[in-house]
């Protein structure tokens, strides 16, 4: 059964900075993985989506690494914002039809 | 440009009433899923569709049913609420398994009491 984990469980960091949040799963047959953005009260935005075939993702000042061989994702966040202040959750999926399987997500705080 | 819409929002149950949370997405997807969000556990799945008049159990299934009657709705049902589902409930779709992008709806946040 896949496990995902996300490390830290919370960051802070001051306004400006660059900062990568990380995200390992135990099942190096994971399909795709993505990465979501949950605001509090909200629901999931998806930011970006890796197939099993590719290395990285870029939107805007958001870069995602996948690495099956040796179980990682990154989510590298550049010039950070004070909007950029929610919870990242990364989710992998087998590439059946039984969904994602989520981490618990990372909290991050950008400081102004 | 609605996506996955979730009704309702807000809800509180009384110990052993039953609801059921709507899902509709108009985006023509095939794939259809109801996850719960507890603190400290993550998502987890409760059930999910692959189309039309079909369904599946997923990690967390007990105590739930669903629907898929038409494509483009996917109903959750508690037939007697517990206090162990409260909870925010997200449904997703894909256009099909694994290899697309998952999208959600806003989350139905139900306390039962």
């Amino acid at each position: 059964k896949q496990e995902v984990t996300q490390i830290p469980a919370a960051l802070s960091v001051p306004e400006g900075e660059n900062l990568v949040l990380n995200c390992s799963f135990t099942d190096s047959a994971i399909y795709n993985l993505q990465w979501f953005r949950q605001d509090p009260g909200k629901g999931l935005t998806s930011l970006l989506l890796i197939q099993s075939s590719q290395r990285e993702q870029t939107s805007g000042r958001l870069n995602a690494s996948l690495d099956k061989s040796s179980g990682r994702s990154t989510l590298y966040i550049a010039a950070s914002q004070p909007g950029d202040s929610a919870t990242y959750l990364c989710a992998g999926s087998g590439g059946g039809a039984d969904g994602l399987t989520f981490g618990k997500g990372t909290h991050l705080i950008i400081q102004p | 440009n609605a996506g996955v819409t979730q009704t309702p929002k807000f809800r509180v149950l009384k110990t052993g009433q039953s609801m059921t949370l709507l899902c509709a997405q108009d985006m023509n997807h095939e794939y259809m899923y109801w996850y719960r969000q507890d603190p400290g556990m993550g998502l987890r799945l409760i059930h999910y569709s692959v189309g039309e008049g079909t369904t599946a159990k997923g990690e967390v299934p007990d105590g739930y049913n669903v629907s898929r009657l038409k494509k483009q709705n996917f109903l959750l049902g508690l037939e007697s609420a517990a206090p162990s589902q409260t909870s925010v409930y997200f449904c997703a779709s894909s256009y099909w398994e694994g290899g697309t992008e998952a999208f959600f709806g806003q989350g139905t946040r139900l306390t039962v009491v």
